[in-house]
């Protein structure tokens, strides 16, 4: 498809396990973001791929969150040893030219 | 870090009212952006600004980069009841910056 396509679009899990979330971007697009959103909140800025460089990790709230850009294209959050705190939409977005676009998001629920 | 203010966080309003929302910041920008976001989807861009006083209109919608570099507005006219979700400013320094959210205002339009 066109658009940012993020996949699945619910997991549910037990706490303290690990889970995976997948965001495939627009085709060309530099940029890449993870966002986290809480029911009826703003959106948690969590990291920001662009291009080579280092990506901005400042605001992952803790290190049982990572994520990786392979190839300048798909990302991958990873989340270990879930805790329920961590339940809520995330949200990926891919930017060309200062635009960013988004997907539809995975909703979270660790039980 | 840069912040921008998007207050109050909620508006009610009667369908067919007209409502205005800022944003502003204390820092200069080069874009403005303004996103929707539907219950249950990922934000959707609705307008872009890139120069100082531009005036963008997109349906009912309208937009404007400030003078100052310091501030945006959106205007909706004659609301309807589709119109809710919640609206949220972007800006960056740059095309190859990155995208700072407001924290999104909240809107309700009464039938």
């Amino acid at each position: 498809g066109a658009g940012v396509s993020q996949s699945p679009s619910n997991k549910v899990t037990e706490k303290g396990k690990d889970v995976e979330l997948r965001c495939d971007p627009i085709s060309g697009h530099t940029a890449l973001y993870w966002y986290r959103q809480s029911l009826g909140q703003g959106l948690e800025f969590l990291i920001y791929f662009q291009g080579n460089s280092a990506p901005d990790k400042s605001g992952l709230p803790s290190d049982r969150f990572s994520a990786e850009r392979t190839g300048g294209s798909v990302s991958t959050l990873t989340i270990q040893r879930t805790q329920q705190e961590d339940s809520a939409v995330y949200l990926c977005a891919s930017s060309l030219e200062g635009k960013a676009f988004f997907g539809q998001g995975t909703r979270l629920t660790v039980v | 870090g840069q912040q921008l203010n998007q207050s109050p966080q909620s508006m009610f309003i009667q369908e067919g009212e007209d409502v205005s929302m800022n944003c502003t910041s204390s820092s200069i920008f080069n874009t403005w952006l303004w996103y929707k976001q539907d219950p249950g989807e990922g934000p959707v861009l609705l307008i872009a600004l890139y120069k100082a006083g531009e005036l963008t209109s997109n349906g009912r919608l309208t937009a404007q980069f400030g003078i100052t570099r310091k501030d945006s507005f959106l205007n909706i006219s004659a609301s309807i009841p589709s119109d809710v979700g919640i609206y949220f400013c972007a800006t960056n320094t740059g095309a190859n910056s990155k995208l700072t959210f407001g924290k999104g205002i909240t809107l309700s339009v009464r039938p």
